[in-house]
């Protein structure tokens, strides 16, 4: 089975910009991997917040973007505010059905 | 307003059966794939396999495929993730999440602990 590859933890300072991102085990993540980006916080279920690579839910703050950067996907958060503090999980789309990467546990400092 | 409301929190011996359920309202159930995510105690998100209520098309992860059963009934929006014989790592909370191309909307979670 693919592995899905994320940062473990990143470290960003209020008002900050960070990249956290998405890779595979068996190469370049395409559009066709349908990168989604979620957020889940401490007891909660995880929300939504990037599908198809770049798409936003309405729910979704304006400072976070999703693209492909250098063959994986990327998940950009631009102005950090205390409430991002959370762990964030990409997920992509193969034959065999989807795959969640590990989580990177951002935190705002 | 789209919901997907979980059975509550249950507590079994390993080797017993357990069947949970996600209601889904507000929407047309039987159009939109719902999806089942295992989180572990203290550990990420996994993808366990997906249903299409309106013809049952029920498909997995390699990882779960035998483990558990997927299922759904349409004449009452609810789709069931079920066990035959559980073990004591199944221990976890259980997501369901609607996926219409876009994963928009989860349950809360149903926490099952599995404990002789």
């Amino acid at each position: 089975q693919a592995v899905v590859t994320q940062e473990p933890s990143l470290t960003v300072s209020p008002g900050g910009t960070v990249t956290l991102t998405c890779g595979s085990s068996t190469g370049a993540v395409t559009n066709g991997h349908y990168p989604y980006w979620f957020q889940q916080k401490p007891g909660q279920a995880p929300r939504t917040l990037i599908y198809d690579t770049t798409n936003k839910h309405s729910w979704t703050p304006a400072r976070f973007s999703g693209s492909l950067l250098g063959g994986k996907a990327a998940l950009t958060l631009s102005g950090a505010q205390p409430e991002d503090e959370a762990e964030y999980y990409c997920m992509l789309s193969y034959s065999a059905g989807h795959r969640f990467g590990g989580g990177t546990k951002l935190t705002v400092l | 307003e789209v919901q997907l409301v979980q059975s509550g929190a249950e507590v079994k011996k390993p080797g017993e059966s357990l069947k949970i359920s996600c209601k889904g309202s507000g929407y047309n159930f039987a159009n939109y794939w719902i999806a089942w995510v295992r989180q572990m105690p203290g550990k990420g998100l996994e993808w366990m396999g997906i249903i299409f209520p309106g013809d049952s098309d029920a498909r997995y992860s390699p990882s779960f495929q035998g483990q558990v059963t997927i299922s759904a009934d349409k004449s009452i929006n609810t789709a069931y993730l079920q066990w035959t014989s559980l073990k004591a790592t199944d221990t976890a909370i259980f997501y369901c999440a609607r996926h219409g191309g876009n994963y928009d909307y989860w349950g809360q979670g149903t926490l099952v602990t599995v404990s002789s």
